[in-house]
């Protein structure tokens, strides 16, 4: 059992460039989420969906979109990246969403902006 | 605003016993979690709490007192292996977590 995937494992993006992060999980897991992991911040939660075919917007939407045609992926995409999007992006997936759910995380993308 | 609050560094000694503090302020509550996490890598969950008092876990144990908005993570036995950062976390009442920026914990031998 694998868990959660992402790809790429790292990447280096010209500002302007679109780009897809890639998360896919194995746990049949209801909720899943992505972060964004930056030096001396906590994470912070980019976008969300607690089932297949919703998603919500979390604490730093702006310039980031996500679907969730399936239980098992969600991608997240940078339409058009800037240099602050540089950090390293985090998918994590839980069983519900709901109160108490644990969280568990795929192995993480580092981003560079350029 | 939401807040958590937790030291930036601490530096303890091998074999020994190291607290790590995390205070909150957030908007509902639905439990507080620790999570470990080596440099590289992803945050792995470790503990739990929702109600007040101690959860204990092999060498890891977590307080709770949501009166306070406080917790601690208690690391008894420390080995080189727990070098990492700590992230404290709680569940507000839209079940989201918000994150503390983490704890550094410096093992020496």
């Amino acid at each position: 059992i694998a868990g959660i995937t992402q790809a790429p494992t790292s990447q280096i993006l010209a500002a302007g460039r679109r780009m897809t992060l890639r998360c896919t999980q194995d746990m049949r897991h209801n909720a899943m989420y992505w972060y964004r992991q930056d030096l001396g911040l906590g994470l912070r939660l980019i976008h969300y969906s607690n089932t297949a075919g919703t998603t919500g917007k979390g604490e730093v939407p702006d310039g980031y979109s996500v679907s969730r045609a399936n239980t098992d992926d969600f991608p997240l995409t940078l339409a058009s990246a800037v240099p602050s999007q540089t950090s390293v992006y985090f998918c994590a997936s839980s069983d519900s969403g709901g109160p108490g759910d644990t969280q568990y995380f795929g192995p993480g993308t580092r981003l560079t902006v350029l | 605003g939401q807040n958590i609050d937790q030291p930036t560094e601490m530096t303890a000694t091998e074999g020994a016993i190291v607290q790590i503090n995390c205070t909150y302020q957030t908007s509902g509550f639905n439990g507080l979690f620790w999570y470990q996490q080596h440099a590289g890598e992803a945050p792995t969950f470790l503990s739990y709490n929702v109600l007040d008092g101690l959860e204990e876990k092999g060498r890891f144990s977590s307080f709770l007192s949501r009166s306070k908005g406080y917790s601690y993570l208690l690391l008894k036995e420390l080995q080189m292996k727990d070098s990492a950062s700590y992230l404290c976390a709680v569940m507000d009442s839209n079940y989201q977590l918000i994150w503390g920026a983490g704890t550094k914990l410096i093992i020496k031998p």
